[in-house]
């Protein structure tokens, strides 16, 4: 069965520094990635996705992720972070053959930024 | 831009009550999706519905079930509330096709008593 790790429960970081969010999953063949993010309150809106071809991706509000099938990880990136990225976010995988519309999603890394 | 609505945003329920959770997207989407959402669990998928009058169960079913009578509109149905049904209840809907982009709604946060 599919499965997705976030290994990193809560995150703190500095507005402007850099922020990384770890992404594991296990699946055997070439999977689908996501991210999404979830602002306090909110519902779940899409940052990034991977199907195929270029292994770095760009996203939404300055984000990128990096497909590593080596490592089984799909990473989430932004390089300088505001204070409006405090949020949860959610990792996805999918593309079971017989699961075609099911996503798995991870536990979730909520993100602090402190001023 | 994709709209998905949920009928209620907060909801208190008592032990033992029949509950009814709404949603509708406004896309004319096939695929939608109950999910609830629990601290440390993430997302888990309840049910999803590919077409009209069409189900099929997710990861945790158990104690719910759905209707989908049109298109637009994906119902929940708590047959007899439970206390450990206390959670965050996610609805999404996408088009067809293999893992299209799923488009998520406010979220109704239900207190069972």
């Amino acid at each position: 069965a599919q499965s997705v790790t976030q290994p990193d429960i809560h995150i703190t970081v500095s507005e402007g520094a850099s922020l990384e969010l770890r992404c594991n999953y296990s699946y055997g063949a070439t999977p689908y990635l996501f991210w999404y993010v979830q602002s306090p309150g909110q519902g779940l809106q899409l940052l990034l996705k991977y199907f195929s071809g270029d292994t770095l991706v760009q996203g939404i509000k300055g984000f990128e992720a990096e497909f590593k099938r080596s490592q089984s990880s799909f990473n989430l990136r932004k390089p300088s972070v505001h204070w409006s990225d405090a949020a949860e976010y959610f990792c996805a995988v999918g593309g079971v053959p017989s699961n075609d519309y099911k996503l798995s999603f991870g536990a979730g890394t909520t993100v602090t930024v402190r001023a | 831009d994709v709209k998905v609505t949920q009928s209620s945003r907060y909801l208190v329920k008592r032990t033992g009550e029949k509950v009814f959770l709404e949603c509708v997207q406004d896309m004319d989407h096939e695929n939608m999706f109950w999910y609830r959402q629990d601290p440390g669990l993430g997302l888990r998928l309840i049910y999803f519905s590919y077409d009209v009058k069409m189900k099929e169960k997710g990861d945790i079913p158990e104690g719910y079930s759905v209707s989908r009578e049109k298109k637009e509109r994906f119902s929940l149905i708590l047959e007899s509330a439970s206390t450990n049904q206390t959670s965050m209840y996610l609805c999404a809907s996408s088009s067809s096709g293999t893992q299209e982009t799923q488009y998520f709604g406010p979220g109704t946060r239900l207190l069972v008593l």
